[in-house]
């Protein structure tokens, strides 16, 4: 089953909203990743936070980590049209070798 | 500079057909990981390399599947006597140290696979 479980799978808002998505695991992590994905342009890291961190910034992402809760969620401040896209929590596998990701979170930014 | 590149971006194949997908790493990353990702889904893990290390071959579905690796360079993955259920976009991705969970890993557009 998947490691990461996003929620809520689709999220619809304004340009200049906030969109909150969240993420849950069932194993301890060193670290957790989120990455989007827009239709034709494959995966992109956004942002990496690790265990011993409780929260991260980058621009107009802030990430939470949870890990008595085994969660974190994904905010983007601001949304704009370009927001438009899928977002997956990753994390990873036992052996070390490479990350599980969730089913995503669609997001829909409509201006 | 240049990304991860896969081909083809399309394949449309008759089931019972094999294929060979392709993808070309950012030069200097020693991991090179493969996925899957069903319509709607997640990405499935399939193969890692790294260096010269026996690959993790541990999330291949099948013996249809495998995939090689030329030394740091190109990777190759191979699904033989398709299935429709093999229908899906293949992701590869490379980074640069020792892979796993700490380095970010770069993503190719992928190899949208349709069997018919």
């Amino acid at each position: 089953s998947q490691q990461g479980e996003e929620d809520p799978q689709a999220l619809s808002i304004q340009e200049g909203e906030n969109a909150t998505m969240n993420c849950s695991y069932k194993t301890s992590i060193n670290n957790l990743q989120w990455y989007r994905q827009n239709s034709g342009r494959g995966l992109v890291h956004l942002i990496l936070i690790r265990s011993n961190e409780r929260e991260k910034h980058s621009g107009r992402l802030r990430v939470t980590l949870d890990t008595s809760k085994k969660s974190s969620s994904l905010l983007i401040t601001a949304s704009r049209a370009a927001d438009t896209a899928s977002y997956f929590c990753a994390t990873v596998n036992q052996a070390g070798t490479a990350l599980i990701f969730g089913k995503g979170t669609t997001l829909s930014v409509s201006s | 500079g240049a990304g991860v590149s896969q081909s083809p971006s399309n394949k449309v194949t008759e089931k019972g057909k094999d294929v060979e997908l392709r993808c070309d790493p950012i030069s200097g990353h020693t991991a090179l990981y493969w996925y899957r990702q069903r319509l709607g889904q997640g990405l499935e893990f399939l193969i890692y390399f790294q260096g010269n290390s026996a690959p993790d071959k541990s999330g291949l579905p099948s013996d249809r599947f495998s995939a090689e690796r030329t030394g740091e360079s190109v990777s190759t993955l191979t699904i033989q006597r398709t299935q429709q259920e093999d229908s899906a976009v293949y992701l590869c991705a490379s980074s640069l140290n020792t892979g796993g969970g700490s380095d970010t890993q770069y993503f190719g557009p992928g190899t949208r696979l349709t069997v018919l």
